[in-house]
């Protein structure tokens, strides 16, 4: 399985842009990258996913180097609401038959005032 | 559109007794998950079914069993609970296609004592 290494926290101001880097080194050619974001007692909500570039959608911004060996997700003037865990997840990138997708401990981002 | 349904929201059990946890999605996905979160990590998968009437093991799923006689239900059952299945239980869908993004429902509390 392709493993994703994560700051285990963070802490930001209302107003900032916060990027959180997941390190993936064994991803698999035709494996994507997912970010999901996870508030207390409720379930991952994804975030964004992307293959190789540059991503962007209405809540973040996922860039992806040429190896693809690590993504940043970019979330632009944080506000409060966007204290949470967030994932990072690799697929394991082979035909197995299931979609083994391996939730790290995240990344927990605390947003003050 | 309710997405994915679980229920009970959350449920004091005696060790030993039997428990079944009921899932069900309305956005036809191919897939369903069933992950188990503890207090303060990440999730980690019980078990999946990638198609109606098929179904695998995933990272931890001793003491855990799973059916899929549909498309829309994945209920997980406890056969004889014990005290260190108390978790937070997720259930997921997702399209099972090579983007592979799920979805995931607001979860079941689990407390066995």
């Amino acid at each position: 399985l392709a493993k994703t290494t994560q700051p285990i926290s963070m802490d930001s101001y209302e107003g900032q842009e916060v990027n959180i880097t997941c390190s993936h080194n064994n991803i698999a050619t035709n494996d994507y990258i997912t970010w999901y974001q996870q508030f207390p007692s409720q379930g991952p909500r994804f975030i964004i996913q992307g293959y190789k570039t540059k991503v962007t959608n209405e809540v973040a911004s996922l860039f992806i180097p040429a190896d693809r060996k690590s993504s940043t997700l970019s979330l632009p003037r944080v506000s409060l609401s966007d204290t949470a865990v967030y994932y990072c997840l690799v697929g394991d990138g082979e035909d197995t038959g299931r979609r083994a997708l391996t939730f790290g401990s995240g990344t927990r981002l605390q947003v003050q005032p | 559109i309710a997405g994915i349904t679980q229920a009970p929201t959350s449920q004091i059990l005696a060790a030993g007794r039997r428990m079944t946890l009921r899932c069900t999605q309305d956005m036809r996905h191919n897939a369903m998950y069933w992950y188990r979160q503890d207090l303060g990590l990440g999730l980690r998968l019980i078990h999946y079914s990638n198609t109606a009437g098929t179904t695998g093991k995933g990272e931890v799923p001793d003491g855990y069993s799973v059916s899929r006689a549909n498309t829309d239900d994945f209920p997980l059952t406890l056969a004889s609970a014990v005290p260190s299945q108390t978790s937070v239980y997720f259930c997921a869908s997702s399209t099972a296609d090579s983007t592979d993004t799920q979805y995931f429902g607001p979860g079941t509390r689990l407390t066995v004592l």
